[in-house]
């Protein structure tokens, strides 16, 4: 059984750092590619970050770049997201997702139940 | 990058009548070399992650009930449930794939009429 659990959340004020961890299991973690996705507060998804199987290509969104570095360690099957000079807008309960492929442009089959950033002073 | 929209915002159908979702990106989302357009739908109920419903815009998910099903190509597609359970409120948004950064659409949520 495939499952995926995120930890790392919590508050921080304007300018910090976090990192989110998601543990995996149930799959070949380096088989298939594996995203980050954010959800504000009442709001929509919002896709962030992916990293194909093999951790050779990453991409981000453009209000992260710079900012935020997804990394993956195939010795824990787990995925990182490290997050610097945190916004008020980046409050958002963030999801990790498994990808159908190896390669990044694939749908997200299997997700975490999520953990909950909040930024603020 | 590419932009998705949806229509309607939201919409509420009888139990066992059919809801139609439409989705619509601002570029083609059909690959010419596999011929298979980058596009899924997902459903995410209250309190919950989202759930893939279709990918590859008509391949169902397994364990997805068949009333759900995934129509279109280029640039426009359709969710449809053929009939309507309780089990389906919930707010359906739709994904490309297809390019970075790989954009959601808005979601559209469904009630019961």
């Amino acid at each position: 059984e495939v499952q995926l659990l995120e930890s790392g959340g919590g508050l921080v004020q304007p300018g910090g750092s976090l990192r989110l961890s998601c543990a995996t299991s149930g799959f070949t973690f380096a088989g298939y590619a594996m995203t980050w996705v954010r959800q504000a507060p009442g709001k929509g998804l919002e896709w962030v970050s992916a990293i194909s199987g093999s951790g050779d290509t990453a991409f981000y969104a453009d209000s992260v770049k710079g900012r935020f570095t997804i990394s993956t360690d195939s010795s824990k099957n787990t995925l990182y997201l490290q997050m610097n000079s945190l916004k008020i807008e980046d409050t958002a309960t963030y999801y990790c997702a498994k990808g159908l492929i190896r390669s990044c442009y694939g749908g997200l089959d299997y997700w975490g139940q999520g953990t909950l950033v909040t930024v603020s002073s | 990058d590419i932009v998705m929209t949806q229509s309607p915002d939201s919409l509420a159908v009888s139990l066992g009548e059919r809801a139609t979702i439409n989705c619509k990106s601002s570029q083609s989302v059909l690959y010419s070399s596999n011929n298979k357009n980058y596009l899924g739908w997902y459903q995410q109920k209250p309190g919950q992650p989202p759930k893939l419903l279709i990918y590859w815009a008509s391949t169902r998910e397994s364990g997805v009930p068949d009333r759900f099903s995934g129509s279109g190509s280029g640039t426009d597609f359709t969710l449809t449930i053929s009939s309507l359970q309780a089990e389906d409120v919930a707010v359906y948004y739709c994904q490309q794939y297809f390019s970075v950064p790989f954009t959601f659409g808005p979601g559209t949520k469904v009630d019961i009429k």
